[in-house]
């Protein structure tokens, strides 16, 4: 059971912008950094934002990270057809004395 | 170039044991955190434990104390994650993953696919 919590999927067609939400608690988000994954089918995952908002060497700027209190957000603006992946938040829990990960999202670029 | 290298795929049956290696290359290994990471057939990503080569300093997810152990080389910048007696449902992708300043996972084996089966 994923104590960060994500919506299983979103979707959006080429061009448009979407976001996903993480939502943690005191513990983890309210706490400490919030990080971002992305998954492409079959490949071991990628670090997309790190440090709340901020991005890797390589990771367009199209992608960007915020974090409000004990949630996070992953926004994707002008979506493109190989944006398709999973997306994962991640984030220190002071309690578990280790990382959670969210559940994933599934984007889909209808 | 920072590159994790993970060992090849593995079958086992039941009951048996099993130990696995990411190997580390193009930065210090001494100083950072190597953590592991589960992944099951269509599921999400489950962290079990981190390592410190340095010194093998050692935390686990409560979820995987016990069930796995996780140990390293540094001589030969190398990690390990070993089970004494494998049950089908560690069937999984597992992934090492170099962790940063802010506990960012900013590279990342390529996986090791461990299938227990009878």
């Amino acid at each position: 059971q994923s104590v960060l919590t994500q919506p299983p999927s979103a979707s959006g067609t080429p061009g448009q912008r979407v976001a996903i939400s993480c939502s943690g608690s005191s513990s983890s988000i309210g706490s400490n950094t919030v990080n971002w994954y992305q998954q492409l089918p079959g490949t071991a995952p990628k670090l997309l934002i790190y440090n709340n908002n901020q991005r890797p060497s390589g990771v367009p700027d199209r992608f960007s990270g915020s974090k409000s209190g004990a949630s996070a957000s992953l926004a994707i603006s002008g979506l493109h057809s190989e944006d398709e992946a999973d997306y994962y938040c991640a984030a220190w829990d002071d309690s578990l004395n280790g990382v959670l990960f969210g559940g994933g999202t599934r984007l889909t670029v209808l | 170039e920072v590159q994790l290298v993970q060992s090849r795929a593995e079958v086992r049956k039941p009951g048996e044991s099993l130990k696995i290696s990411c190997k580390g290359s193009g930065y210090s290994f001494i100083s950072n955190w190597i953590a592991w990471v589960r992944q099951m057939p269509g599921k999400g990503l489950e962290w079990m434990g981190i390592i410190y080569p340095y010194d093998s300093d050692t935390r686990y997810s409560p979820s995987f104390q016990g069930q796995v152990t996780i140990s390293a080389d540094k001589s030969i910048t190398t990690a390990y994650l070993q089970w004494s007696s494998l049950r089908a449902s560690d069937t999984a992708m597992y992934y090492c993953a170099r962790q940063s300043s802010s506990k960012e996972y900013d590279y990342w084996g390529q996986g090791t696919l461990v299938t227990v089966s009878s």
